[in-house]
């Protein structure tokens, strides 16, 4: 399997703030890694696939970038709705597997 | 819009089967593009999948699930269903399922709202 890990696993930000959150696999996964945003009680919800693409209807305050083993999803400007938890995940190969998240709270 | 809503039994008994079905509505579970998925997610934890059928019936499931889970389709119904086999504590979840769309870019692009599993006596 491949293992993703994700740091930081928590982060404490202010409105306003650029937050950067990184992704790395045990393996390559080449560009096949997706960006989910995950509010309590709710399902996860896509906002980037295939490294750095913005899915439809997600602000374009949110990107990511990377390749191979080393990726990174960056908020430009931390918006009150953004306060969430934040998962990687691959796409390359079976099983697919997810980062264990990235909490964001508010400082 | 195309929606997808888990059903099924909130509590299951240690040693029994779960099971649990994924309605598709506003569009055909038998487009040849997408995989049809459960996920699951125990309480304050992350994101564990589970397995995954296309519409030929062919299936993929997580190693250290395969032996108790099984995913089925039924087309004529738009429905896919998940069964987990002697269950434990430990299967005690939200399970969601899961749409990946998988022609030349891959990702899932939709998903259920999930429904909690509890498994106890």
């Amino acid at each position: 399997d491949i293992q993703m890990t994700q740091s930081p696993s928590s982060l404490s930000a202010s409105v306003g703030d650029r937050v950067t959150i990184s992704c790395r696999a045990s393996q390559t996964v080449s560009s096949d890694l997706s960006w989910f945003q995950q509010k309590p009680g709710k399902a996860p919800k896509l906002l980037i696939f295939a490294t750095s693409n913005l899915q439809s209807g997600v602000p374009s305050r949110f990107s990511g970038s990377g390749t191979g083993t080393d990726f990174t999803l960056t908020i430009s400007s931390l918006q009150p709705e953004d306060f969430a938890t934040y998962y990687c995940q691959q796409s390359y190969s079976t099983p697919r597997t997810f980062g264990q998240g990235t909490k964001v709270d508010i400082k | 819009q195309v929606q997808l809503q888990e059903s099924g039994p909130g509590l299951v008994k240690p040693g029994q089967t779960l099971s649990l079905t994924c309605t598709v509505s506003g569009g055909s579970i038998g487009s040849g593009s997408y995989y049809w998925t459960w996920i699951r997610q125990p309480a304050g934890k992350g994101l564990e999948w589970i397995g995954r059928i296309y519409t030929t019936g062919r299936t993929n499931y997580d190693y250290s699930l395969k032996s108790r889970a099984s995913i089925s389709i039924d087309t004529s119904k738009n429905q896919f269903s998940l069964n987990l086999s002697s269950v434990t504590a430990a299967d005690t979840a939200v399970y969601y399922c899961a749409r990946e769309y998988w022609e030349q870019l891959v990702y899932f692009d939709l998903w259920g709202r999930g429904t909690l599993v509890t498994v106890s006596s």
